[in-house]
């Protein structure tokens, strides 16, 4: 009962530096998408993807890449880390996009850039 | 294109009043339209949704009406509790078949503090 999972929970990285960030779904859903959430601003979608080898880009796609290898991993790289990418990173996912029974949430990574 | 404003907060309330927390939407169509809420250091989980005009969304007494007419989508409790602290999310999903029906459209939240 595992749900969608994300690792780390906690990052710090300095400027410059690259990382992936992990999150995994055992719920053989079809949609996944990561968000970003920064205080007064909601949550912002970053990247998404509809299927296995499937990707496009959402609101705020600069500075980070992703790939869909599997049904269940949808990992967010983030090639050059910037303070301005300092934030709490969710990743969720759906059998069925968002409009049918809305999308699950991971617990999520703070992810601090100094 | 789609957005959603909710009221700003921080909203504080008295164990046992009435919740009320405004939402309201621009999209095209008919939307499907949801509740998220964030307990302090965790994800966010769907707290209720309604999928068409004048479907009411329910769950662990909190309700909200899929008003067309005003695009609103209002959150609504009876007797809050200390327990329903958390930061409260209205979002919207495009209708139809494109890439925004795959994709949530968040307001930027309002934070509940229930004192006892």
């Amino acid at each position: 009962n595992a749900g969608v999972t994300q690792t780390p929970k906690f990052q710090v990285l300095k400027t410059g530096q690259s990382m992936t960030l992990q999150c995994a779904q055992d719920m053989n859903h079809e949609y996944m998408s990561w968000y970003r959430q920064d205080p007064g601003m909601g949550l912002r979608l970053i990247h998404y993807s509809v299927g296995a080898g499937i990707t496009d880009q959402g609101e705020v796609p600069n500075g980070y890449n992703v790939s869909r290898s599997t049904t269940e991993d949808f990992p967010l790289r983030l090639l050059s880390a910037a303070p301005s990418q300092t934030s709490v990173y969710f990743c969720a996912s759906s059998s069925s996009g968002a409009g049918n029974y809305g999308y699950t949430f991971g617990s999520g990574t703070r992810l601090t850039v100094v | 294109g789609d957005s959603v404003t909710q009221m700003e907060g921080p909203v504080t309330l008295s164990e046992e009043a009435f919740l009320t927390i405004n939402c309201t939407y621009t999209a095209t169509g008919y939307p499907s339209l949801f509740w998220y809420v964030q307990y302090p250091g965790e994800g966010l989980q769907l707290l209720l949704k309604a999928t068409k005009a004048d479907d009411k969304g329910s769950n662990k007494g909190f309700e909200a009406t899929y008003r067309k007419e005003t695009t609103s989508f209002h959150l609504e409790k009876g007797s809050v509790q200390v327990s329903d602290s958390a930061v409260y999310f209205c979002a919207l999903s495009a209708s139809g078949s494109g890439a925004g029906s795959y994709q949530l459209t968040f307001g930027k939240g309002t934070k509940l503090s229930v004192i006892p």
